[in-house]
């Protein structure tokens, strides 16, 4: 499985724009990026996922590199709530049980 | 979407005991799995478990000590066997309604002691 890279911890103020790494080199080309977050003492949450193009929901945006090596979650802001960890990940085209979690970005935000 | 609920919320074992721990889901779904969470790490997937067929485990994971149920398309269970305090995690089972996106229920916390 395609290994993904992320910073341990992140620190955003409230109401400011945060922009979250992920690196993920070894990408193939039916490889979807995924991202989900987990906000304390619950499940992990889907937050947004593609392919080749940036992608825009309620949530967040998914920025991603023309050589898809690298990917960014951006939150354009940041609220006390949005306070998790947050991971990228990787999974297969049309298969969604491989999701193999990493160590994930602990955000935290700050008021 | 899915609601999932799981019981118990959270519980308390001696070792050698074991735990079955049960996840509902508001509607019928194909594809459920079971996920660990140990203290301060990220999640590890279990297994998937099939309905009409016998659980897939993950590497390192194998039926003996996590027996898993799936009767039908609303339901499973994991079992925890014979417990010992390595076994204290957050346990979750999650859900996939379509190709794109989990769902994932609120976890069961068990400590072993």
């Amino acid at each position: 499985d395609a290994k993904t890279t992320q910073p341990n911890s992140m620190e955003s103020n409230e109401e400011e724009p945060v922009h979250l790494p992920c690196n993920h080199s070894t990408i193939s080309g039916t490889d979807y990026i995924h991202w989900y977050r987990q906000l304390p003492s619950q499940g992990p949450e889907y937050v947004i996922h593609g392919l080749t193009s940036n992608v825009n929901n309620r949530m967040a945006s998914l920025a991603i590199a023309e050589d898809r090596k690298s990917s960014t979650l951006i939150l354009h802001r940041a609220t006390l709530r949005d306070a998790a960890v947050y991971y990228c990940i990787l999974s297969l085209a049309g298969n969604t049980d491989k999701l193999i979690f990493g160590t994930g970005t602990r955000l935290q935000v700050f008021p | 979407s899915a609601v999932i609920s799981q019981k118990p919320s959270r519980d308390i074992c001696q070792r050698g005991t074991s735990l079955t721990i049960q996840c509902q889901v508001d509607s019928q779904v194909t594809m459920m799995f079971w996920y660990r969470q140990q203290p301060g790490q990220s999640l590890t997937l279990i297994a998937t478990a099939n309905q009409g067929s016998e659980a897939t485990y993950e590497s390192g994971f194998v039926i003996d000590k996590f027996p898993i149920s799936r009767p039908n398309l609303t339901f499973s269970t994991l079992t925890v066997s014979n417990m010992s305090p390595e076994d204290s995690s957050i346990y979750l089972c999650s859900v996939a309604i379509d190709y794109n996106e989990q769902f994932f229920g609120p976890g069961t916390r068990l400590t072993v002691l």
